[in-house]
């Protein structure tokens, strides 16, 4: 199972909006709506921030929000904050019921 | 409150073995899908696979992987706890290691454990 293909950075200023792509098949991306977005600062377990394409779990601040769009599941982050600097993760489920994960963007805060 | 407890930190030499454990609480563990993923120095989250803490059953990834074959997951009931047992270790297999509990049906992480390093060094 290839790892889902997501740019390794992205740099905004604050207040600004960014997206992150994440590239899989249709055997994961575009099979399921069970694609997952992760927050994980460093030396820290990763967060969830966006279950099932759009849904945001209780407590994650409304500016972040996920879509999809054929195999590709897009992360938006809207009004950037400084927290907000940190490596993002998205996760599909598979067609084989695996876990497959992107390979990570550092975002940076500029 | 639910919670996912690892156990320590570990130091092992190539060709061993080692078995990290991940206690949970707080929810009806056998409700869950414990998974394990792994985060080498600098690199990212890689999925190392799956158990059923209510069947047992286990899944992993079907590709011709180092940990193919040497990842052996397990789980006692009884104390709530799944274990992650990892063999013919190298230098490679240094990492992090998270155990993470999915509700079954559901296809995202719900909750994670706090992480094990284990460093494999002669």
């Amino acid at each position: 199972q290839s790892a889902l293909t997501q740019p390794a950075s992205v740099s905004a200023s604050p207040g600004q909006s960014i997206t992150i792509s994440c590239t899989g098949t249709s055997s994961d991306v575009g099979g399921y709506n069970y694609v997952s977005w992760y927050q994980q600062y460093p030396g820290k377990a990763p967060k969830l921030m966006i279950s099932d394409v759009t849904k945001r779990p209780s407590g994650v601040s409304n500016r972040f929000s996920g879509s999809k769009s054929g195999n590709t599941a897009s992360l938006t982050i809207s009004g950037l904050q400084a927290e907000d600097e940190a490596d993002y993760y998205c996760c599909s489920f598979t067609t084989r019921s695996t876990l497959v994960f992107g390979g990570g963007t550092k975002l940076t805060v500029l | 409150q639910e919670q996912l407890v690892q156990s320590g930190a570990e130091v092992k030499k190539p060709g061993a073995s080692v078995k990290v454990s991940c206690k949970t609480s707080g929810y009806t563990f056998t409700g869950y899908f414990i998974h394990w993923v792994r985060q080498a120095p600098g690199q990212g989250l890689e999925w190392m696979g799956w158990i059923s803490a209510n069947s047992g059953d286990t899944k992993s990834p079907q590709t011709l992987r180092d940990f193919q074959g040497r990842v052996t997951l397990t789980r006692d009931t009884s104390i709530s706890t799944a274990y992650m047992e990892l063999s013919r270790l190298t230098s490679d297999d240094t990492a992090v290691y998270y155990c993470a509990a999915v509700i079954a049906g559901q296809g995202h992480i719900d909750y994670w454990g706090q992480g094990t390093l284990v460093t494999v060094s002669s």
